[in-house]
């Protein structure tokens, strides 16, 4: 069965680095997302990408990230300056449409930790 | 305030009994999604149940939504030790992009 998949599933780094997570949708989806869960908290939206462009982000997705799709079938996403509260796991998604019905397929995760 | 919270936050239960589940939510949806999350792993799809459904089954998973309420439950039955996980409701926001996730249930299931 296809499924989402990430690299690296665990990314350590120092305050102020650049990091760039990876992801691999679903080769059909032409929908893709990125959410983020701090240990013990909810899962949060943070941006979907169709079209090569942004569709929605959170307040969170804030300038110092940035989302891409080098080719066609990578995913990513890019933090600038990382700050100790990015530290969270990384979840991408795909779907192949949008809107309702919608089920989006997760990744496995990249576990990110900022020291 | 939030969309989608559930409740209870822990559930304890020994194989073999039922799980229940509840989930609120705030806006109108279009459906309502469960999904399972074992510890520090990715996110699996569950169950879809659209907002014109009241009831819907999926083996072992039975879910409810009652729209007059903006409320859900999720019933497993017949819980085993690997049942043990976090489960969560989610909803679609109006544009379609975005899920939103409450906080979730953690269910522990004792053999």
């Amino acid at each position: 069965e296809p499924e989402v998949t990430q690299t690296p599933s665990h990314q350590v780094t120092q305050m102020g680095q650049e990091v760039i997570l990876r992801c691999v949708p679903i080769s059909n989806h032409l929908y893709f997302y990125w959410y983020r869960q701090i240990l013990g908290q909810k899962v949060e939206f943070l941006v979907s990408f169709y079209n090569n462009e942004i569709s929605e982000k959170s307040e969170i997705f804030d300038d110092q990230f940035s989302v891409e799709r080098p080719d066609g079938s990578n995913f990513t996403l890019k933090i600038r300056s990382t700050k100790l509260e990015d530290s969270a796991m990384y979840f991408c998604a795909s779907s192949e449409t949008s809107g309702s019905p919608l089920t989006q397929y997760f990744g496995p995760g990249t576990r990110l930790t900022v020291l | 305030s939030q969309q989608g919270e559930e409740d209870p936050q822990a559930l304890s239960i020994q194989e073999g009994e039922n799980a229940t589940m509840n989930c609120s939510y705030k806006t109108s949806i279009n459906n309502l999604q469960w999904y399972r999350q074992n510890s520090g792993r990715g996110l699996v799809h569950l169950i879809l149940i659209r907002s014109n459904e009241r009831e819907k089954h999926s083996g072992r998973l039975r879910v409810t939504l009652d729209t007059s309420k903006k409320s859900s439950s999720l019933l497993i039955t017949a819980s085993r030790a690997a049942d043990t996980a976090s489960y969560f409701c989610a909803t679609l926001n109006t544009g379609g992009f975005k899920t939103i996730f409450g906080a979730g249930t953690r269910l522990f299931v004792k053999a």
